[in-house]
């Protein structure tokens, strides 16, 4: 399976503390995709990292990504009780570029 | 609210039943496609429409027949269906299909959740 794995597969944590998530891939890529998707709802694109690019922030997000190891990391600051949601990673192979290959899932419990 | 529509919500049919899902964005994107997803895991891409050409089927069972009528519009009908194809279907759109434009991201609806009695 090309399918990217997610650690962890869960995580719960209180607010204000960091959440982070990582994502690891198989295949060599354009670039790497972070989704959010609340329960029972579509899938929100949260941040898109190029494969030449190391770092990128957004807001409370920070994302990094490691081409040599094939993995990414997601970290969320000061985590809030609406950041409560599934996390996918999502890579866009480079030499078969019409699919996103989503990563297998971190669901992440955050407590007020 | 997001700019990509899908109707119904919710769908529940017995195996013998004729259905369609409906999806709309009015963003001017060109690329649509339908994923699967069943509780608990990632979406799985099952089909890619590109300039209303069917670009990419993910080999999926041709009880599930996807329709492009227009540029804003993507439909899936739905016939003879099975219990496993229980889940939540997902349409999504991006400005370009990925493999014109990999950088971009997908606009997705909130689904269909469909249930096969």
């Amino acid at each position: 399976s090309q399918q990217g794995e997610e650690d962890p597969q869960a995580l719960s944590i209180q607010e204000g503390e960091n959440a982070t998530m990582n994502c690891s891939y198989k295949t060599s890529i354009n670039n790497l995709q972070w989704y959010r998707q609340n329960s029972g709802r579509g899938l929100v694109h949260l941040i898109l990292i190029r494969s030449n690019e190391r770092e990128k922030h957004s807001g409370r997000l920070r994302v990094t990504l490691d081409t040599s190891k094939k993995s990414s990391s997601l970290l969320i600051t000061a985590s809030r009780a609406a950041d409560t949601a599934s996390y996918f990673c999502a890579t866009n192979d480079k030499y078969n570029t019409d699919k996103l290959i989503f990563g297998t899932g971190t669901r992440l419990q955050v407590f007020p | 609210d997001t700019e990509v529509t899908q109707t119904p919500k919710h769908l529940v049919m017995g195996m013998t039943n004729k259905k369609s899902l409906k999806c709309e964005q009015h963003m001017g994107h060109r690329a649509m496609y339908w994923y699967k997803q069943k509780a608990k895991k990632p979406p799985e891409l099952m089909f890619v429409y590109s300039y209303e050409k069917l670009s990419i089927n993910e080999s999926v069972p041709s009880r599930f027949s996807p329709e492009c009528p227009n540029s804003s519009l993507l439909n899936l009908h739905l016939h003879a269906l099975q219990p496993e194809d229980s889940a939540l279907y997902l349409c999504a759109s991006s400005q370009d299909r990925q493999g014109v434009n990999s950088n971009q991201p997908q606009h997705f609806g909130d689904g269909t959740r469909l249930s096969i009695l």
